[in-house]
């Protein structure tokens, strides 16, 4: 299995930029996507295909890597983007990360 | 628009099957895929399998032997069953349109093993 690394929290002030790095065991070219969880909700999509900004979306989240380390950017941060963020891959079917929970200071 | 939506017990006993059903609204299961993601309170996600467009289906390694997933293509339907429960089984479980992203998700169904 494909296994993800994330940094388990992240602490930020609003108005800043926030970089949330996930790195792959094995390469999964760019078949890295990004979700945000706010607690007692589903996920929700941010960022398919490493780079690509999901529907609904604002810009300043992005995406970015290939290979084995990707990175998702928050620029600027506001206090809306309290949640854990979770990275997943589908190169080699579909692994998860264990989430990056951030905080605002 | 797209939707989907667990069903299923809360509680189920040690040792024993869960069976949930996810119906689907806003596009056909012969055209999209449709996975099960389940998620222990505070962990990760964790991928358990899939139903594809086409009928066929895949399952993760480690819950292969337990889990058995189908369709009814006719009532817009995805099913899981997954035998042996253990308490480590408790969490919320997701069905999720598959794109090899989860662009739509379900609002979960929480799951309690115990007896």
């Amino acid at each position: 299995d494909t296994v993800l690394t994330q940094s388990p929290a992240l602490a930020v002030s609003p108005g800043e930029r926030v970089s949330i790095s996930c790195r792959a065991s094995e390469g999964v070219n760019s078949y890295m996507h990004w979700y945000q969880q706010k607690p007692g909700q589903q996920p929700k999509l941010l960022i398919y295909k490493a780079s690509n900004l999901a529907s609904g979306v604002p810009a300043r989240f992005s995406g970015s890597g290939s290979g084995t380390d990707f990175t998702l950017t928050i620029d600027p941060v506001e206090a809306d983007d309290t949640a854990t963020y979770f990275c997943q891959q589908s190169w080699n079917d579909r692994t998860f990360g264990g989430g990056t929970k951030l905080e605002l200071k | 628009q797209v939707q989907l939506k667990e069903s299923g017990p809360g509680l189920v006993q040690p040792s024993e099957t869960l069976s949930l059903t996810c119906t689907v609204s806003g596009f056909s299961l012969t055209s999209y895929s449709v996975s099960w993601v389940r998620q222990p309170s505070g962990k990760g996600p964790e991928w358990m399998g899939r139903m594809w467009y086409d009928g066929d289906t895949a399952y993760n390694s480690a819950l292969k032997s337990r889990l058995s997933i189908s369709r009814d293509t006719s009532k817009n339907q995805v099913f899981l069953k997954m035998n042996s429960l253990q308490t480590d089984d408790t969490g919320t479980y997701y069905c999720t349109r598959d794109r090899r992203y989860f662009d739509y998700w379900g609002q979960g169904v929480m799951v309690t093993v115990s007896s």
